[in-house]
């Protein structure tokens, strides 16, 4: 297995312009999440979902979206980025059975610079 | 809700003492609480956690942690640092083992020769 893999690991972006994060994993899991980690302030999640079709917000949804087509797919959005959102960003799947979840899993994150 | 708070944003112990990094809880349910370790231009691995079994939990690379619902406490101890052992360690807590995590702003250990 891949586990959970992002792509890409580096991206710079202007101010204004669009872009997406690619979040896959390759074991089934029901539960992803999307987390950016900035210095002195941990990780803070952003969005999340429990299954293809179902998202939610996190702590920190504004200036992102997302969607869950697949099981294996999570991809997040930036519509308009603005440097606020320069981060490292990181994904994270979980197995879930019969209300019974798994330790997170997380990609190897994706560094985003907003100029 | 849910929420940790890592008590050090800076740690630096000498190679072979002892490493004790804190970490005090605040939740409103029964906690699974979990501490992860980050490398340098890395992702998070998990090094332990609690889901309500044993309050002493062992963890990877000789790491523990004693849950103690007294004190609110889940610290993170190694009882001999290792040069490999510097990198940020972050505390989290959820209401439940796989649910959205709530991370403390972690700790950045230094361990020197």
């Amino acid at each position: 297995n891949a586990g959970v893999t992002q792509t890409p690991k580096f991206q710079v972006l202007k101010t204004g312009q669009s872009m997406t994060l690619q979040c896959a994993q390759d074991m089934n899991h029901e539960y992803m999440s999307w987390y950016r980690q900035d210095p002195g302030m941990g990780l803070r999640l952003i969005h999340y979902s429990v299954g293809a079709g179902i998202t939610d917000q996190g702590e920190v949804p504004n200036g992102y979206n997302v969607s869950r087509s697949t099981t294996e797919d999570f991809p997040l959005r930036l519509l308009s980025a603005a440097p606020s959102q320069t981060s490292v960003y990181f994904c994270a799947s979980t197995w879930t059975s019969g209300g019974k979840r798994d330790e997170q899993f997380f990609g190897p994150g994706t560094r985003l610079t907003v100029l | 809700a849910q929420s940790v708070t890592q008590l050090g944003s800076h740690v630096s112990v000498s190679e072979g003492a002892l490493v004790l990094l804190r970490c005090n809880y605040s939740s409103s349910v029964p906690p699974y609480l979990f501490w992860y370790v980050q490398y340098p231009n890395q992702g998070l691995q998990l090094l332990l956690k609690y889901t309500s079994a044993a309050t002493l939990v062992k963890g990877i690379n000789g790491f523990e942690a004693e849950f103690k619902k007294s004190e609110t406490s889940f610290h993170l101890t190694k009882p001999s640092a290792h040069m490999s052992d510097a990198a940020e360690y972050f505390c989290a807590v959820s209401r439940g083992s796989g649910y959205a995590l709530n991370f403390g702003k972690g700790t950045s250990l230094l361990v020197t020769p």
